[in-house]
């Protein structure tokens, strides 16, 4: 399968700074999640946006969706060290298997004091 | 959220030997889980679709010979990497979804090291 790429790579940043993260894929989908990794673990899933909705909030998580341009942002707020780990996109397509992802070449975020 | 869990955490074995991987939802009954891989500092890579009581899934260019899996209950999935080899050194991930629900519950992964 196709995966979507994630920009930036790599994110360094310090605490109390806000971190944005961006996620494009090529399919048409039913929603978008992200996720967040930290090294060596797995993963935790944060939100999910469905296709029909632009803007999501959790915390201090924000999410944005653009499906015309097949693209969608995580921008985390007032980061915190804790926030240090790898943030995956995924998508779930229309067709196929439900609840299968394509998860995204991910960011991974440092957050430094 | 849910909870799975996956033993064991690592194992180290030598080349061409099978490793056997469970993966096990703890407090929900999954109909469907995801076996994913994951070398350094990549993403994750879908593997295959177990479904309870019917054959697994493979995703393209997955041999489905060399990585058996096996869904006989709704809270256990096994993924047995038979006559491994140093290249099958990977992280394995595996996920399970609850029924009608969209978010996929992600276990701690096993790392594999094939010497």
């Amino acid at each position: 399968s196709q995966q979507g790429e994630e920009d930036p790579q790599a994110l360094s940043i310090q605490e109390g700074e806000n971190a944005t993260m961006n996620c494009s894929y090529k399919t048409s989908i039913n929603n978008l999640q992200w996720y967040r990794q930290n090294s060596g673990r797995g993963l935790v899933h944060l939100i999910l946006i469905r296709s029909n909705e632009r803007e999501k909030h959790s915390g201090r998580l924000r999410v944005t969706l653009d499906t015309s341009k097949k693209s969608s942002s995580l921008l985390i707020t007032a980061s915190r060290a804790a926030d240090t780990a790898s943030y995956f996109c995924a998508t779930v397509s229309n067709t196929g298997t439900a609840s299968k992802l394509t998860f995204g070449t991910g960011t991974r975020l440092q957050v430094t004091l | 959220g849910a909870v799975v869990s996956q033993h064991p955490s690592w194992v180290i074995c030598k080349s061409g030997t099978s490793v056997k991987i469970e993966c096990r939802s703890l407090d929900f009954q999954a109909t469907t889980m995801f076996w994913y891989r994951q070398f350094p500092k990549q993403s994750l890579m879908l593997m295959a679709t177990s479904n309870e009581g019917s054959k697994a899934t493979y995703e393209q260019g997955v041999e489905k010979d060399k990585f058996l899996i096996n869904h006989a209950s709704l809270t256990l999935s096994t993924l047995t990497v038979t006559s491994a080899h140093p290249e099958d050194s990977s992280f394995y991930i595996c996920s399970a979804g609850r029924p009608n629900g969209l978010a996929q519950y992600f276990g701690p992964g096993t790392r594999l090291l094939v010497l």
